[in-house]
């Protein structure tokens, strides 16, 4: 079975400063993971995705995500928070055993102050 | 921005009453999907469909009905709302067997407030 474990339910960071969201997977094989955003009263959109290539994926708005097999995570990185960036974030593991179901994490709400 | 659709966005009914949540898509794809999602969680996966005439029932269990009858097609029924079905109700959609057949595509999402 896979799961997906956000570890921050928020998190609040200045204008201009690094923004990092944690995620933690299980998995039985080699999974699909994927970040995506939520903005208030929106669907989700894809940030980025890891499907065994490069490990370090560079998505959309800036954000990049480093896959570390050896540690089950794949956490979510921004050098700089933009007021734009303020959303709910939902790590996501497929699995091609699992029918390419997805699996979500708890989602992180990300506030940014001016 | 994905082509993926889903009317009405904002639906507040009172409860006995029979509704369709539709969702189309115009990637050509062939699986579709759909999730629901209450305030502040994560989505549950409630039915999924691998192509026309293919309905499953997703991990969450649900008192709501799909059909697919067309592939760009694939509607969401409750036969009799009641308050517990308040919530948000997003569809999506994949590919099936291509090269980005993980990558699923959300549409906007239905706010259900069923009274």
């Amino acid at each position: 079975a896979q799961s997906v474990t956000q570890l921050d339910s928020h998190v609040s960071v200045s204008e201009g400063t690094p923004v990092l969201l944690r995620c933690n997977y299980s998995s039985s094989y080699s999974p699909s993971l994927f970040w995506y955003v939520q903005h208030p009263n929106k669907g989700l959109q894809l940030l980025l995705k890891y499907t065994s290539a490069a490990t370090l994926v560079k998505g959309i708005n800036g954000f990049e995500a480093e896959f570390k097999k050896s540690e089950t995570s794949f956490h979510l990185t921004k050098p700089s928070a933009h007021m734009s960036d303020a959303a709910e974030y939902f790590c996501v593991v497929s699995d091609t055993a699992a029918g390419n179901k997805l699996t979500f994490g708890g989602g992180t709400r990300v506030l940014v102050k001016p | 921005e994905a082509d993926i659709y889903q009317t009405p966005r904002y639906l507040v009914i009172g409860t006995g009453k029979k509704i369709t949540l539709e969702c189309s898509q115009t990637m050509g794809h062939d699986k579709m999907y759909w999730y629901q999602q209450d305030p502040g969680m994560e989505l549950h996966l409630i039915h999924y469909s691998y192509g026309v005439n293919s309905t499953e029932k997703g991990d969450l269990s649900s008192e709501s009905t799909v059909s697919r009858i067309r592939t760009e097609h694939f509607p969401l029924t409750l036969e009799s709302a009641r308050p517990s079905h308040t919530s948000q109700y997003l569809c999506a959609s994949s590919e099936y067997g291509g090269t980005d057949q993980e990558t699923q595509y959300f549409g906007p999402g239905t706010r259900l407030l069923v009274l």
